[in-house]
């Protein structure tokens, strides 16, 4: 399964933007690169996910890199409901569907006030 | 539709019995899938079904584990003969199946103690 390496914790002052890195060097050409967060007694909750192009939704923006052998979370202004537990994972395309989900440690992001 | 939701959301059993959590899915969302969550790890895949049929089944999850989803709907997830290592968040999820990649979406878990 291709893996993913993730900084262990990273901190971040509140209302300023917050870029979580990732790096998947042996990712294939059609692995999707997900990303999912969770708190503290919860299961995880899907931030965004992409392919190949930059993706932005209302909760984050997701930039891949060219080669996508990495890519980079970003909250555009953390609030203290944004510490949690930060997850990517590729996602195997097999034939055209998605196939489970392997995770890691993530990385922990710490919010300040 | 409120979500994946799962049930219980705590038990607690004596080692050596036997316990069986649910799990209903979104309901237009085909695929359902369960992971295993130990303290300060990642979610770790145990199955996972494409309507009512069980696609793949990790190492994970020996012959004390037991899981079905009869209709394509919700899914029971049975442990037989409950050991301490067995305690866990059991999370549940579900998708669409999509050429396109779809979010996964996550109930809350069943946290199992063993005593």
């Amino acid at each position: 399964d291709a893996k993913t390496t993730q900084p262990n914790s990273m901190e971040s002052n509140e209302e300023e933007p917050v870029h979580l890195p990732c790096n998947h060097s042996t990712i294939s050409g059609t692995d999707y690169i997900h990303w999912y967060r969770q708190l503290p007694s919860q299961g995880p909750e899907y931030v965004i996910h992409g392919l190949t192009s930059n993706v932005n939704n209302r909760m984050a923006s997701l930039a891949i890199a060219e080669d996508r052998k990495s890519s980079t979370l970003i909250l555009h202004r953390a609030t203290l409901r944004d510490a949690a537990v930060y997850y990517c994972i590729l996602a195997m395309n097999y034939g055209g569907s998605q196939g489970n989900l392997i995770f890691g440690k993530g990385t922990k992001l710490s919010v300040k006030p | 539709d409120t979500g994946v939701s799962q049930d219980p959301r705590h038990k607690i059993t004596k080692r050596g019995q036997n316990v069986t959590f649910r799990c209903d899915p979104i309901s237009e969302h085909n695929r359902l899938y369960w992971y295993r969550q130990t303290l300060g790890q990642g979610p770790e895949f145990l199955t996972y079904f494409q309507n009512e049929a069980q696609l793949e089944k990790s190492r994970l999850l020996s012959d004390r584990f037991s899981a079905e989803r009869p209709k394509g709907s919700f899914s029971t997830l049975e442990i037989q003969r409950t050991e301490q290592g067995d305690s866990a968040m059991y999370l549940c999820a579900s998708s669409l199946v999509h050429s396109g990649g779809y979010g996964y979406t996550f109930g809350s878990g069943t946290r199992l103690t063993v005593v």
